[in-house]
């Protein structure tokens, strides 16, 4: 069967300093993967979304950027935290073809 | 971009009692997904359902393409029912990207 991990659970790291976050697949080849965030007491936004290695596509200006190094692995990425890139970010596969998509337990990161 | 409303935004239900939850779409979508999330923020995936009608034990969900909106049917409510239930569904115009628009939630609340 097929899971997804994230690391770290929780983060809390002061303004300026820079991020990594990590999402991994198992039990899968070759899935679709997407980056969301949650703000407090709000929906998830899709932020990017990859449809193979190296295939990066983003959804919306931000001081946050994806890579994916791997088949299976999809990093977020900032140089220099802001504020307001505080929240709950969870990370997302499916099969290709964009069919259900199975999310992870998520990150719960804190600016201050 | 696409709109998802969901109503009701907050419910209070006593234990035992059935609820009707809306998704409303602003324009087409494919992969219809309903979800949970728990108090942990883990997503729990309820129903794909991309049109059609589908149970699992006192869940249901019937979703009307054709007119923009499904319902998940809540019976006989625990109160491990309790948490933010939202809808998230790929606008058609994205083609096989499987990108998600979510609703902003209905939170429950099922009080013994």
């Amino acid at each position: 069967s097929q899971t997804i991990h994230q690391w770290p659970a929780t983060l809390v790291q002061p303004v300026g300093s820079p991020l990594s976050l990590e999402c991994t697949v198992e039990g899968t080849s070759n899935p679709n993967l997407y980056w969301y965030r949650q703000a407090a007491g709000r929906g998830l936004q899709l932020l990017f979304y990859s449809v193979g290695i190296g295939q990066i596509s983003s959804e919306v200006p931000q001081n946050l950027s994806a890579s994916r190094p791997q088949d299976r692995q999809f990093i977020l990425s900032s140089k220099k935290l802001l504020l307001s890139d505080s929240g709950f970010y969870l990370c997302a596969w499916s099969t290709q073809g964009g069919n259900e998509q199975f999310f992870g337990p998520g990150t719960r990161l804190t600016v201050l | 971009g696409i709109q998802v409303e969901q109503s009701p935004p907050d419910l209070i239900l006593q234990e035992g009692a059935n609820s009707t939850l809306r998704c409303n779409f602003s324009d087409s979508v494919n992969n219809l997904q309903w979800f949970h999330q728990n108090p942990w923020g883990q997503l729990i995936n309820l129903f794909y359902i991309p049109s059609g009608t589908k149970q699992n034990g006192r869940l249901s969900a019937t979703t009307v393409a054709t007119e923009r909106y499904s319902l998940l049917y809540i019976s006989s409510s625990q109160t491990t029912d309790s948490g933010v239930y939202f809808c998230a569904g790929t606008p058609s115009y994205s083609g096989n990207t499987g990108k998600l628009i979510f609703g902003q939630g209905t939170t429950l609340q099922v009080k013994p």
